[in-house]
């Protein structure tokens, strides 16, 4: 059964903290994304990553990185945590182009 | 560029209802479309997808065409369930390119009351 796996399901931080989200796929898959769930915004995609080491911006990427060093696991890093990155997390993974795409659980970041 | 509309939600129904969640689409040439499903707490599921025009996709009794001509992908299901309740995303995986990136509506919640 193939699986993306999320770190964590529910995070509270300060402001200004530095944030790490990890992602791990166990599918070989070539593709990683991280989008942010928002109500009445739909998914936004942050970052994606189409290979070890390599990455792409996406639609809103201002105060986010992110780092891909092994082909499973991807990370989201909030550089300087503040309240509007308050939101649900979603990391998923693809391979090829055109296929579905398969997501972890989920992770309910909150920044207090 | 590439985009996907939705119908707005809350769509409320009754148990056994008929269902349909309009989605329509902008990009060029023939896009993967794709529907997912988010239960609550839950992340995406991918519900059913279509890869060319006229295809349809189907699973757990949900279907939805793939029509070019309208540039849609309708989600349909004839009799709903309580445990249908979720919000639905319709998607699309733009044609060429190295990588797919998906593309999402911004989703409809459908509530099933018994």
């Amino acid at each position: 059964d193939v699986k993306v796996t999320q770190s964590s399901r529910y995070l509270v931080k300060r402001t200004g903290e530095k944030v790490f989200l990890e992602c791990v796929q166990d599918m070989d898959h070539e593709n990683m994304f991280w989008y942010r769930q928002d109500p009445g915004l739909g998914l936004r995609l942050i970052y994606f990553s189409y290979d070890v080491k390599m990455k792409e911006k996406g639609d809103i990427p201002e105060g986010y990185s992110v780092s891909r060093e092994k082909k499973e696991r991807f990370s989201l890093i909030l550089e300087s945590a503040s309240t509007n990155q308050t939101s649900m997390y979603l990391c998923a993974s693809s391979s090829p182009p055109g296929a579905e795409a398969f997501f972890g659980q989920g992770t309910r970041l909150t920044v207090v | 560029g590439n985009s996907v509309t939705q119908m707005e939600g809350p769509v409320t129904l009754s148990e056994e209802a008929f269902l349909t969640i309009n989605c329509t689409y902008t990009a060029t040439g023939y896009p993967s479309l794709f529907w997912y499903v988010q239960y609550p707490g839950e992340g995406l599921q991918l519900l059913l997808k279509a890869t060319k025009a006229d295809d349809k996709g189907s699973n757990k009794g949900f279907e939805a065409t793939y029509r070019k001509e309208t540039t849609s992908f309708h989600l349909e299901k004839g009799s709903v369930q309580v445990s249908d309740s979720a919000v639905y995303f319709c998607a699309l995986s733009p044609p060429g390119g190295a990588t797919n990136k998906l593309i999402f509506g911004t989703g409809t919640l459908l509530a099933v009351q018994p």
